[in-house]
């Protein structure tokens, strides 16, 4: 049990619309971030928020963004969905920079 | 960015065998880390090891940081220790290459 949890688990979006991906972590874990992992691929890192700045972004396009909240949750927003944007979308939190990074079980979207 | 190379890219083995895993990576790093993704996806975090050796029941790990490599040795293995294993340096951001797919057959 790794106390990151991600809702929902499985998502069907339809080419053209927007969908919003649910993370929580644990107390104290200021820091979070976003992967995609297409099948048969590593994790690609999409973005990190660090006390709900954004704090890096790897090499995703703006329609991708994101949203942390003081109480430790935080959001990934996938606007004008694309068929390759189907994959599974991770959550990893993490107290500081240094610490282990703790990833919940992903939300599997398929796009349409 | 760093790049990551991980080998064998596939296993196979049978229950009760041990295997090695490497992972090289191309520049220095604050720290490295083994994840085990299950079938399921879940990614499980196994080692954080900036350099040495650590133990943890069955698994083991080395880091030679100055050589820019690491570790993973399964001793003994089993059935639930199929899926795809990571390591990621750490830099400013976790980088994951295509990891290697462990199966284990009963």
């Amino acid at each position: 049990e790794t106390g990151v949890t991600q809702s929902p688990t499985h998502l069907i979006k339809t080419r053209g619309q927007q969908v919003t991906l649910r993370c929580s972590s644990q107390s104290g874990h200021n820091t979070v971030s976003w992967y995609q992992q297409a099948l048969g691929q590593g994790p690609q890192f999409i973005f990190q928020y660090y006390r709900e700045e954004e704090n890096g972004r790897g090499n995703f396009p703006p329609r991708f963004s994101g949203l942390q909240f003081p109480n430790y949750s935080s959001e990934l927003n996938v606007n004008a969905l694309e068929l390759d944007d189907s994959a599974l979308y991770l959550c990893a939190s993490q107290t500081d920079y240094n610490s282990p990074l703790h990833f919940g079980n992903g939300t599997r979207l398929t796009v349409t | 960015g760093i790049q990551v190379e991980q080998s064998p890219p596939d296993l196979i083995l049978q229950e009760g065998a041990n295997s090695t895993l490497r992972c090289n990576f191309s520049d220095s790093v604050n720290n490295l880390q083994w994840f085990h993704q299950n079938p399921w996806g879940q990614l499980i975090n196994l080692f954080y090891i900036p350099s040495g050796t650590k133990q943890n029941g069955r698994l083991s790990a080395t880091t030679v940081a100055t050589e820019r490599y690491s570790l993973l040795y399964i001793s003994s293995s089993q059935t639930t220790d199929s899926g795809v294993y990571f390591c990621t340096p750490r830099g400013s951001r976790l980088t994951f290459g295509e990891g290697t797919q462990l199966t284990v057959n009963p």
